[in-house]
C-alpha cells in the first residue's frame, strides 16, 4: 500500500513537499521504481518523477529544474519537492509503483497507487 | 515527447452494450501501453498492460489490443460500475518520459 502525506496548502513561490509511505514492499527492490503523478482538478494525468532502487531519478522535462525526488530507506518512504510553485501546480498528487515490463528495462506501468493528496497553491 | 491521443472524448453507451475506446500514439510505442480506469474521487486503477494483458482481478469483459501507434480498449458488455474515465499511457520512452492520453469519459446512454 502507498499513502501520501503533506500540506494541503502551499503559498505561491514556495516549495511543495510530499511524502509517500510504502507498506508491504521495499522501496529498494530492483523490479520496480516509485513514481509521482499529478492531476489538476477536472483534468488528466501527468507523470512527474521516478525514483529507482539505486537512487537514480527521472523527471518530466516540463518540470525539470523545479522537481526532485528522493528516498529514506530507513523509513521505507520517498519524497517529492517542487519549488517555485504557482497556481498551475494545484493538483491531486499521487504516488505509485512503476512496475517494469521487463526486469531490467527500467520502465513500465503503474500497478499500485496511493489514494492521492490534494495540494492547492493559494496565497 | 510521445503524444497520446484518445478518442472519443466522451462515449455514451447503454448498459449491456459493447464499448470501444481508442488511443493513438504520435510514434510507435511497440506494445508498451497500459490502460487505466478512474472513478470520481478515486485513484486510477490498472486494467491492461503490454497493450493486451489484463491486470490481476480485472473482469474478463475488459480486453486490450493493438501495437505500434493504434490501440483499443474494449468492454464487451457494460456494467453499471464501468462508467468512468479511461486513460491510456505509454511506457516506451527511455529515459522514461511517460505520457498519458487526455482520457475518454464513458457515460450511460
Amino acid at each position: 500500500q502507498l499513502q501520501e502525506s503533506g500540506p494541503g496548502l502551499v503559498t505561491p513561490s514556495e516549495t511543495l513537499s510530499l511524502t509517500c509511505t510504502v507498506s508491504g514492499a521495499s522501496i529498494r527492490t530492483v523490479s520496480y521504481s516509485w513514481s509521482w503523478i499529478r492531476q489538476p482538478p477536472g483534468r488528466g494525468l501527468e507523470w512527474v518523477a521516478n525514483l529507482y532502487f539505486d537512487g537514480a531519478t527521472s523527471y518530466n522535462p516540463s518540470l525539470k529544474g523545479r522537481v526532485t525526488t528522493s528516498a529514506d530507506t530507513s523509513k521505507n518512504h520517498f519524497s517529492l519537492k517542487l519549488s517555485s510553485v504557482t497556481a498551475a501546480d494545484t493538483a491531486m498528487y499521487y504516488c505509485a509503483r512503476n512496475f517494469f515490463h521487463l526486469p531490467t528495462s527500467g520502465k513500465g506501468y503503474f500497478d499500485l497507487w496511493g489514494r492521492g493528496t490534494l495540494v492547492t497553491v493559494f496565497s | 515527447e510521445i503524444v497520446m491521443t484518445q478518442s472519443p472524448a466522451t462515449l455514451s453507451v447503454s448498459p449491456g452494450e459493447r464499448a470501444t475506446l481508442s488511443c493513438r500514439a504520435s510514434q510507435s510505442v511497440s506494445s508498451n501501453l497500459a490502460w487505466y480506469q478512474q472513478k470520481p474521487g478515486q485513484a486510477p486503477r490498472l486494467l491492461v498492460h503490454g497493450a493486451s494483458t489484463t491486470a490481476i482481478d480485472i473482469p474478463a469483459r475488459f480486453s486490450g489490443s493493438g501495437s505500434g501507434t493504434e490501440f483499443t480498449l474494449t468492454i464487451s458488455s457494460l456494467q453499471s460500475e464501468d462508467f468512468a474515465v479511461y486513460y491510456c499511457q505509454q511506457y516506451n520512452d527511455w529515459p522514461p518520459a511517460y505520457t498519458f492520453g487526455q482520457g475518454t469519459k464513458l457515460e450511460i446512454k
